[in-house]
């Protein structure tokens, strides 16, 4: 079956610090690969995302490039800010509906 | 427009208790989708709608679990005889059935407490 592992938070960094948050995954056929967000008190929006090989998402200054051979979708950003501390979700889908599988999501909180 | 809404916000119910949750997703997203995140954990699929085709219930925990859609309009979450286990957040998400549409769009939850 599918599955998604990232990793464990919380992860704590100074403000314009570089940040990676780790993804890696197991699935059946070709997933399309997600990174949401959850920001405080609201609820979850997509953040980016790839559907194929090699095809890098971005949106608001983050990234994430799909890497097959490693099976990876890290997520990286070269300056954080404040008002990006949130709980960060990696997630997969497949055929056959479109289903998400999530990871358990990684706290980020960015300190002045 | 309108993204989608879920109500109760917030739910605190007493074990044994039937609880009943609403899910309104974007008009015209026929495909709905219903996930549960339980504090520390990440969300766990539970149903998916698809216009009028058989529901995927694979997600389902038990057989207190139980959702229904009326065409490609609002769905309701119902879970009998509620357990203590079954506190969490219940999440609905849509989105636009087709080729190269994959993004699903969530709601803000619903809160659930069992006591």
């Amino acid at each position: 079956g599918n599955s998604v592992t990232q990793m464990e938070g919380p992860v704590t960094l100074s403000e314009e610090a570089f940040l990676t948050i780790n993804c890696t995954y197991t699935a059946t056929g070709y997933p399309s690969l997600f990174w949401y967000v959850q920001y405080p008190g609201e609820g979850l929006q997509l953040l980016l995302k790839a559907t194929k090989a090699d095809d890098k998402g971005s949106n608001k200054g983050f990234e994430a490039t799909y890497r097959k051979e490693t099976t990876s979708f890290h997520l990286e950003k070269g300056s954080v800010q404040v008002s990006d501390s949130a709980v960060y979700f990696c997630a997969l889908s497949t055929g056959g509906g479109n289903k998400l599988t999530f990871g358990t999501g990684t706290q980020l909180k960015v300190e002045l | 427009g309108a993204g989608v809404s879920q109500s109760p916000s917030n739910k605190v119910t007493e074990k044994g208790k039937d609880v009943e949750l609403r899910c309104d997703p974007i008009s015209g997203h026929t495909a709905l989708y219903w996930y549960r995140q339980r504090l520390g954990q990440g969300l766990e699929f539970l149903i998916y709608f698809q216009g009028n085709s058989a529901p995927d219930k694979s997600g389902l925990p038990s057989d207190r679990f139980s959702a229904e859609r009326t065409g490609e309009s609002v769905s309701t979450l119902t879970i009998q005889r509620t357990q203590q286990e079954d506190s969490a957040v219940y999440l609905c998400a849509s989105r636009i059935a087709g080729a190269n549409q994959e993004t699903q769009y969530f709601g803000p939850g619903t809160r659930l407490l069992v006591l």
